[in-house]
């Protein structure tokens, strides 16, 4: 199994650009989210999903959407980037949000910069 | 009341040492308590983990301290190795649909 794949590793965008961020996972878990990871703020909920066709908002949506139409992808899009949104996005996904004790498996990350 | 409480920032210790990294976390219905370990440039990944049924966890040279009723939890590493040397965030969630909340992360730094 790969696990959770990300990509691209880096990403240089300029100001307005768009851009979406691929993630798939291979095990077959309902429960897929978007991180990002700053500096002394620890990883910050964007997005999640429970399952194909159902995604909602985490602690900080505002500039980010996501969709997923299947089981293995749950790709972010950045609309209109903004230097704000510089930082490291992780994808992570989990058999399921049951009991909200399941193991979270990471991607490698995608480190974007926006100037 | 969502948020998680993770100090120091940052840490360094010898070799051998016991680093202690500890957590508060404010709303009651979290209990699920794991504790993720990342490396750089890499994705974290769960370390050990804890409900509040029990007050303490060994896994290997880590163990999670929980106290529930002053809602603090800790992880201890024994024996610290300079290939402990990571960032570690505490976390917490709850059943009922309550998301992931993580702490801000420490930087841990073993000396050989």
């Amino acid at each position: 199994n790969a696990g959770v794949t990300q990509t691209p590793k880096f990403q240089v965008l300029k100001t307005g650009q768009s851009m979406t961020l691929q993630c798939a996972q291979d095990m077959n878990h309902e429960y897929m989210s978007w991180y990002r990871q700053d500096p002394g703020m620890g990883l910050r909920l964007i997005h999640y999903s429970v399952g194909a066709g159902i995604t909602d908002q985490g602690e900080v949506p505002n500039g980010y959407n996501v969709s997923r139409s299947t089981t293995e992808d749950f790709p972010l899009r950045l609309l209109s980037a903004a230097p704000s949104q510089t930082s490291v996005y992780f994808c992570a996904s989990s058999y399921s949000l049951q009991g909200g004790g399941d193991t979270q498996y990471f991607g490698p990350g995608t480190r974007l910069t926006v100037l | 009341q969502q948020q998680v409480k993770q100090s120091p920032q940052s840490l360094i210790v010898q070799k051998g040492g016991i680093p202690i990294i500890n957590c508060a976390y404010e709303n009651t219905a979290f209990d699920y308590f794991p504790w993720y370990q990342q490396f750089p440039g890499k994705g974290p990944a769960l370390l050990i983990a804890i409900r509040p049924d029990v007050s303490e966890k060994k896994e290997g040279r880590f163990t999670i301290s929980f106290n529930k009723s002053a809602k603090q939890f800790s992880l201890h590493i024994m024996d610290s190795q300079p290939g402990d040397s990571a960032t570690y965030f505490c976390a917490a969630s709850g059943s009922g649909g309550f998301k992931t909340i993580f702490g801000a992360g420490t930087r841990l730094f073993v000396k050989a």
